[in-house]
This record gives C-alpha cells, structure tokens and sequence, in this order.
C-alpha cells in the first residue's frame, strides 16, 4: 500500500513568487494535516482536515497561506506571495478516524527554500 | 511553555549501548506517539500507545499516565538507529516535542 505522497520533494524559489505543495494522503485516511518543520525544531500544525472539513485552520496565516481539499482526498497548501522565513520543511500527515484514535503517518516532506 | 518536553536534547553513544530517551508532557492526552525522523527523511511512526509498554524488535516503549512521562528505550543501539526522536501527544490537538537526535557511533 502506498504511503502519504508529497511533491515536489524540493522547491526554490525567489522571495514575492507563489509556491504550491501537494498531498495524497493513504487511501481512506479521512484526516489530513499540513505541518511545517523548521531546523531542530518539532512539527508545527498549519491545518488539519476531517474529510473536505477544515476542521482547525488557527495557527495557518491567512494572509499569504491557502489550502484546499476539495473531495476529502488529495490537499494543496498553497503560499502566495512567499518569503524568506517560509523557507522550512512542509510537511503532510494523514490517520484513519478522528484526532484522539489515529496513528499518524508522514509524508516525505517537501523542502522550500526562498531565496 | 512547551506542552511535550524531551531530554535529552542529543544523545551519543557506542554501538552496543541501551539508550534512554525521556518526554514529559502537562496536557490531558488520549495517546502517545514515538516517531523517528532520519536526516532528509520524512517521520516514522514507532508507536502510540496510551497506556502501559509496548515492543517492537529492540525497541520498547513505555508510559505512565499518572506522572505525564513516557520513555523510549532502545537495547543493543546500532548505528542505523541514528535519527531524531520525536514524542508526540495527542488531546484536543496534537502536540509535538523538539526532538532528541541520537548518534550512535560504531
């Protein structure tokens, strides 16, 4: 069985442009999360979804940061314009069930770097 | 205030050695995580558990919900064990720790 697919694996790109992340979560994972990692540092949410739901969006900053999973499945975070300190590891994770009953799984991660 | 503390923040040690990892946590929980990160990689899952100890090949984990703490136990270290661990728990939202990196030298 497939696990959670992110693309692209690595991104660069230059301050003020947009950048757009992927998510396929595994099949039949009704949550998805958006987390972004910095350097030694643990996952920080940026989005949680419970089917198409967004379901907690508190800490994603609205003013440059989108996200959308339109049939409950497949997810797209989106950044627009970026900068410099966006630069940081995004990652996406999916689980079976509610936030309290799944374990979580892990996509590779996808590496901005903003120039 | 961070809700999930790890120590320690990085661990050394000889191939051969048992290694503990300790994560205390102040949120009311459903479930622990342990989870793995090599460099460049994405994160594993090792375990969720919310009560007791669980084991999987040389690695053991344990929690006591009483006193918020949980650890990572891992007999006969190799050097393929070197990564990051991260301790994660799950309430009303996740939470996750800053991560311990091990290296374990041959």
């Amino acid at each position: 069985e497939a696990g959670v697919v992110q693309s692209p694996r690595y991104k660069i790109i230059e301050k003020k442009q947009p950048v757009a992340f992927w998510c396929n979560p595994i099949s039949g994972h009704n949550t998805l999360y958006w987390y972004l990692q910095n350097l030694g540092q643990g996952p920080e949410l940026l989005i949680r979804y419970e089917n198409e739901e967004a379901v907690d969006d508190s800490q994603l900053p609205k003013d440059r940061f989108s996200a959308e999973r339109l049939k409950g499945v497949d997810s797209t975070l989106k950044i627009q314009p970026a900068e410099l300190g966006d630069s940081a590891v995004y990652l996406c994770a999916s689980s079976f069930g509610g936030l309290n009953t799944g374990e979580l799984f892990f996509g590779e991660g996808s590496r901005l770097t903003v120039l | 205030k961070n809700e999930v503390e790890q120590s320690p923040q990085n661990l050394t040690a000889q191939e051969g050695e048992f290694i503990t990892i300790n994560c205390s946590y102040s949120v009311g929980i459903s479930a622990l995580h342990w989870l793995q990160q090599h460099p460049g990689g994405g994160i594993v899952s090792l375990f969720m558990l919310s009560s007791g100890k669980k084991k999987h090949g040389r690695l053991i984990a344990t929690i006591n919900i009483q006193e918020k703490h949980s650890s990572l136990h891992i007999t006969a270290s190799h050097p393929r064990d070197s990564a990051v661990y991260i301790c994660a728990v799950s309430g009303n939202q996740f939470y996750f720790g800053t991560g311990t990196s091990l290296t374990v030298i041959p």
